[in-house]
């Protein structure tokens, strides 16, 4: 049972361009959203986060949107650069969760010089 | 400044045989430590958590197992690997209390053959 959702295997974009990367999530317990990214071979890195009392988070070129009536968030990048080209993880967690994190399975962009 | 060193970073094993991973956390105390796994196409796996000495928390059944022998020391093994088992496994470690962020380990890429 996927409770966080990733739809999107991979996507591409142009420079300067704009990313968004989609997640879906079933446990309506959630209350917190997390996006890593990771290169080949590396382990993952945390990029920015939300709290389910936000919609919006933002944080330089990136900025997280959370709609909770939709149980959707999703990622924005902006401009998109080369070395953005990455896996991205969407993951959750809730109150009580006894300290773990729900990862998506990932979506790989690739941004185009 | 806080850093994780998890090794080897990658290893090819035949089946049948063991197995032990090791990952140490420093310049934090008392951390929540974790293993996940990447298989091949998929997201990322919580395998075990650990908030304390001793005190391990698994998952999913399978053929591994983990050990906390020290507080900033965090094990995986396995006695008989099985081709199931390759993957890229990923130590990470939170603060204490909170799984809000998790902080990666550079990961082992495991072959079994």
């Amino acid at each position: 049972d996927q409770q966080v959702k990733q739809n999107s295997p991979s996507l591409s974009v142009q420079e300067g361009r704009i990313s968004i990367l989609n997640c879906d999530y079933t446990n309506s317990m959630f209350d917190y959203f997390l996006w890593y990214k990771k290169y080949p071979a590396e382990g993952p890195t945390f990029l920015i986060s939300i709290s389910s009392i936000k919609d919006k988070n933002e944080d330089g070129r990136f900025t997280v949107f959370l709609n909770k009536s939709a149980k959707h968030l999703s990622l924005h990048i902006v401009p998109s650069q080369p070395g953005d080209s990455a896996v991205y993880f969407c993951a959750a967690s809730a109150r009580g969760s006894n300290y773990k994190l729900t990862f998506g399975k990932g979506t790989l962009l690739t941004v185009n010089p | 400044s806080q850093t994780i060193h998890q090794w080897p970073a990658t290893l090819v094993q035949p089946v049948g045989s063991p197995l032990s991973l090791e990952c140490t956390v420093e310049g934090t105390s008392n951390p929540n430590l974790y293993w996940y796994r990447q298989a091949a196409g998929r997201g990322l796996q919580l395998l075990f958590y650990s908030v304390g000495i001793g005190q391990i928390s698994s998952e999913v059944p399978q053929n591994l197992s983990a050990s906390r022998p020290q507080d900033r020391q965090f094990i995986l093994s396995s006695k008989k690997l099985l081709l199931s088992d390759s993957g890229f496994y990923l130590c990470a470690w939170s603060w204490l209390g909170t799984n809000e962020k998790l902080f990666f380990g550079s990961g082992t890429q495991l072959s079994v053959l």
